[in-house]
């Protein structure tokens, strides 16, 4: 079984810019999480969608935002972006939620200059 | 305020002896604790996940302990070896939230 493909693996952003992100999960998974991942503040969690509707979010700026579609697949959206938005951004995948074994992706490395 | 602690500072031990990594909460009421292992660049891996009526999970040389009365979490590993060298996450979701909260992690170093 195939597992949790992220693209683009890598970007380099300027400030005010927006970037969008893409996460495909685990075939027959329902839930996807996002998260980011800085040095500073380790991995913070951005928000979980379950057929398609965002099921909780955590303290982020309204500029992150997100999606998922009927076939499970997710985006993450940051506009106007920051110098602090450079991170490691993962999604997971599992079949019901936050509360079982989560499967992360590699992760999109965005640098924002 | 909720807080997930993890000793911060690297563990660097000789091959072959158990590793042991705390987790500490405060303000959770968590219905599971999990633990992730993460290498350079790469995303979390699960490894173990115990439930807040479990005492202990073993799955072959990883130990896990929970215990809901200290609020801690104990993981060990058995007979480590240098290719267990990376960092430890413990991740707890509370009761009633469907967010999933990370520890900072704890770098596991194992010498040959």
């Amino acid at each position: 079984k195939a597992g949790v493909t992220q693209t683009p693996r890598y970007l380099i952003k300027t400030r005010g810019q927006q970037v969008t992100l893409s996460c495909s999960p685990i075939s027959g998974h329902r839930s996807v999480s996002w998260y980011q991942q800085t040095p500073g503040q380790g991995l913070q969690f951005l928000f979980e969608y379950f057929s398609e509707t965002q099921r909780n979010k955590g303290n982020f700026p309204g500029r992150f935002s997100g999606r998922q579609f009927s076939n499970s697949r997710s985006e993450m959206n940051v506009s106007t972006l920051e110098l602090g938005d450079s991170a490691l951004y993962l999604c997971a995948s599992s079949w019901q939620g936050v509360q079982e074994t989560q499967y992360f992706g590699p992760g999109t490395r965005l640098l924002v200059l | 305020s909720q807080k997930i602690e993890q000793n911060s500072e690297a563990l660097n031990i000789q091959e072959g002896k158990t590793a042991t990594l705390t987790c500490n909460y405060t303000n959770y009421s968590p219905a599971y604790l999990q633990w992730y292992r993460q290498d350079p660049g790469r995303g979390p891996v699960f490894l173990l996940l115990i439930r807040e009526n479990e005492k202990e999970k073993r799955k072959e040389r990883l130990k896990v302990t929970f215990d809901t009365t200290l609020k801690q979490s104990l993981f060990h590993i058995t007979a480590s070896q240098p290719a267990d060298s990376a960092t430890y996450l413990c991740a707890l979701a509370d009761t009633g939230r469907r967010a999933l909260t990370f520890g900072s992690g704890t770098r596991l170093q194992v010498q040959p």
